[in-house]
């Protein structure tokens, strides 16, 4: 089946830590998106990425980073310089021709 | 840059009929597309208007006016298991996508 999987479900963090995110997907879009959710909350962009080897920050950028060496591939790493990590984390990918976001199943990101 | 509003809460009774609304302001528009998420879910596409007017997929429509930056979310026949949260989102044309913050509609029995 085609989709986006997102590794781990739940993840803890310790201070000054860096922990990566995994976003794999097997349906051959080209953009890719991280978004944060807080409890109650919207969805906030972080990073998108539009093609390999290109991204672009979001509205929630700092304290993060991203890399798109392959198409299948958005892994997301939030530094010890992001000071609120606690969120629900998820990644997406469109589908160009419907501007139709599929997403993952989302990371629970908490510190310990 | 790019905005949404929408309502915090809609309550409504099963069976019955609710609109959501969601105001936007953009500087280049490129279409309103509609999200349900269930709480400790990932968000699900419901529908994407690109040009006036009313699209319709099944107990669900959805409203675009572009001179008024307005569309609404309109959902039929409640039942209960369309108690969730819906989002507003707004594609930009550099393929940056925002959300609204979301509306909860709390469906009573």
């Amino acid at each position: 089946d085609g989709g986006i999987t997102q590794s781990p479900k739940y993840l803890f963090r310790k201070e000054g830590q860096n922990v990566t995110l995994s976003c794999e997907q097997n349906l051959n879009h080209d953009a890719m998106y991280w978004y944060r959710q807080d409890p109650g909350q919207g969805l906030r962009l972080i990073y998108y990425s539009q093609i390999v080897n290109d991204f672009q920050k979001g509205d929630i950028a700092e304290g993060y980073s991203v890399s798109r060496e392959k198409k299948e591939s958005f892994p997301l790493t939030v530094t010890s310089a992001q000071k609120n990590p606690t969120a629900f984390y998820l990644c997406a990918s469109i589908e160009s021709r419907t501007e139709k976001l599929f997403f993952g199943s989302g990371t629970q990101l908490s510190v310990l | 840059g790019q905005s949404l509003e929408q309502p915090s809460e809609v309550t409504a009774v099963e069976g019955a009929i609710v609109q959501i609304n969601c105001t936007y302001q953009t500087s280049g528009f490129y279409g309103l597309s509609w999200y349900q998420q269930h709480d400790g879910g990932a968000p699900t596409f419901l529908s994407y208007n690109a040009l006036d007017g009313l699209e319709e997929t099944g107990r669900f429509s959805s409203f675009l006016s572009r001179s008024d930056s307005y569309g609404y979310l309109l959902l039929q026949e409640l039942q209960m298991k369309d108690s969730a949260s819906y989002f507003c989102a707004l594609p930009g044309g550099d393929d940056k996508i925002i959300f609204g913050k979301g509306t909860r509609l709390h469906i009573l029995p």
